[in-house]
């Protein structure tokens, strides 16, 4: 069965650090890759995804993931965290058949301060 | 454009009672997704509707959980009779119903506590 597994359950990090978010996926066909944040109060949404081509993949507000097929990783990045950041960031993943549903990590919760 | 919007926000019941969550989709998104995450746990799939039809509802933890999508357009989730592991975050998800691969759309979720 598919499986995402996200190795942070929660970082703390002082604003202007680096971010680096691991993601690793199991399953050994083809799929779509996504990184979801959740803010306070608010609903999921979209940071980035990657479908095929360039594995670099940049997103919103800064936040870039590479795409590593021989490791089965998407790890989100973001060279500098600012207060704003703190959310709880989801790596999801489905298959590349159009529809299916998405298999969720655990989500990490990011805790910046300024 | 109206995003993907959940009712109620919050709902407290007691165990063996009755509640019925709502989702709205995107307007002309055929596909609407289920999902629940149960506390410390991941968010995890329940159904999938295209259109009015369930297309995949192998999440379903059990049949005291009925979903249906009358008309295609906003879906209900039902627990009847509710229990306390029911506690948790339901999210409703929407997207286009396209030949490829789309990202979906998240409601902010409806916090159910089953006490």
């Amino acid at each position: 069965a598919q499986s995402v597994s996200q190795h942070n359950h929660h970082v703390i990090l002082s604003e202007a650090a680096s971010l680096e978010l691991g993601c690793n996926y199991s399953y050994g066909g083809t799929v779509n890759l996504f990184w979801y944040v959740q803010y306070p109060g608010q609903h999921l949404q979209l940071l980035l995804k990657y479908f095929s081509g360039d594995p670099l993949v940049k997103g919103i507000k800064g936040f870039e993931a590479e795409f590593i097929k021989s490791k089965f990783s998407f790890n989100l990045r973001k060279p500098s965290v600012q207060w704003s950041d703190t959310a709880e960031y989801f790596c999801a993943v489905n298959t590349n058949q159009a529809g299916t549903a998405l298999i969720f990590g655990k989500g990490t919760t990011l805790s910046v301060s300024s | 454009e109206a995003g993907v919007t959940q009712f109620p926000s919050h709902s407290v019941i007691e165990k063996g009672q009755t509640v019925t969550l709502r989702c709205d989709p995107i307007s002309g998104h055929d596909n609407l997704y289920w999902y629940r995450r149960v506390m410390g746990k991941e968010i995890k799939f329940l159904l999938h509707f295209v259109k009015e039809s369930k297309q995949d509802e192998s999440g379903m933890p059990n049949n005291r959980f009925l979903a249906e999508r009358t008309g295609g357009t906003y879906s209900t989730l039902k627990v009847q009779p509710a229990e306390l592991e029911d506690s948790g975050v339901y999210f409703c998800a929407s997207s286009p119903r396209t030949a490829f691969v789309t990202e979906a759309f998240f409601g902010q979720g409806t916090r159910l506590t089953v006490v």
